[in-house]
């Protein structure tokens, strides 16, 4: 039972450099999520798609692109790297809205230094 | 913009000893699901136990429960029994304005001594 894994785990960047953080799950969920996590901070939501084909903005989604061209996959685009895009990212999915009492499963993260 | 405040960065329990953790939520829903997810060391989020707002009574998990006052847009979360393996930080969330995805606040750590 994989659920929600994310590639890489870590990953250190020059600033500049682009990136694509992969996200895949096999629930067959609708809707997934990419959020970031500053140090001691709370998880702020970068974009969301509610099916493929279609994406959303979410709280900060300056700086990155996404794409959803299937249901299993959601990656994230960091385009010119900044350190200001030094965090933790978390994939997620849920069935259904997740604001709707859905349930949403999480990757384990993925750790990003820019430097 | 919707908005979750939790206004206790730290908190500090005994073991066996019961704590309340606060938050407080900003939504212009009548009908919505509030949610506490904890986060270890790890830094897995796992989800502790969600409320529907409608519903007058209190969510229960086990030794978690929750203490929602619609009206004040209060979602508190109160953990018996406190164990060291509660030890984490607690994020409080609400749905987004669309009510497609969850909004965080930004956490309460919880710490455990024994």
């Amino acid at each position: 039972n994989a659920g929600v894994t994310q590639t890489p785990k870590f990953r250190i960047l020059k600033i500049g450099q682009s990136m694509t953080l992969q996200c895949t799950q096999d629930m067959n969920h609708n809707y997934m999520y990419w959020y970031r996590q500053d140090p001691g901070m709370g998880l702020k939501l970068i974009y969301y798609s509610v099916g493929a084909g279609i994406t959303d903005k979410g709280e900060v989604p300056n700086g990155y692109n996404v794409s959803r061209s299937t249901t299993e996959d959601f990656p994230l685009r960091l385009e010119l790297a900044a350190p200001s895009q030094t965090s933790v990212y978390f994939c997620a999915s849920s069935y259904q809205q997740g604001g709707s009492g859905n349930t949403i499963y999480f990757g384990e993260g993925s750790w990003l230094t820019v430097v | 913009a919707q908005t979750v405040t939790q206004s206790q960065p730290e908190m500090s329990v005994q073991e066996a000893e019961t704590v309340t953790l606060s938050c407080t939520y900003d939504t212009s829903e009548s009908d919505y699901y509030l949610f506490w997810y904890k986060q270890p060391p790890s830094r897995q989020m796992i989800l502790v136990i969600r409320q529907e707002a409608y519903k007058q009574q209190n969510a229960t998990e086990n030794r978690f429960s929750v203490n929602f006052q619609k009206a004040a847009k209060s979602f508190s979360l109160k953990i018996s029994d406190s164990q060291l393996g509660d030890a984490a930080m607690y994020f409080c969330a609400s749905p987004n304005q669309a009510g497609t995805a969850l909004i965080f606040g930004k956490g309460t750590t919880l710490s455990v001594s024994s």
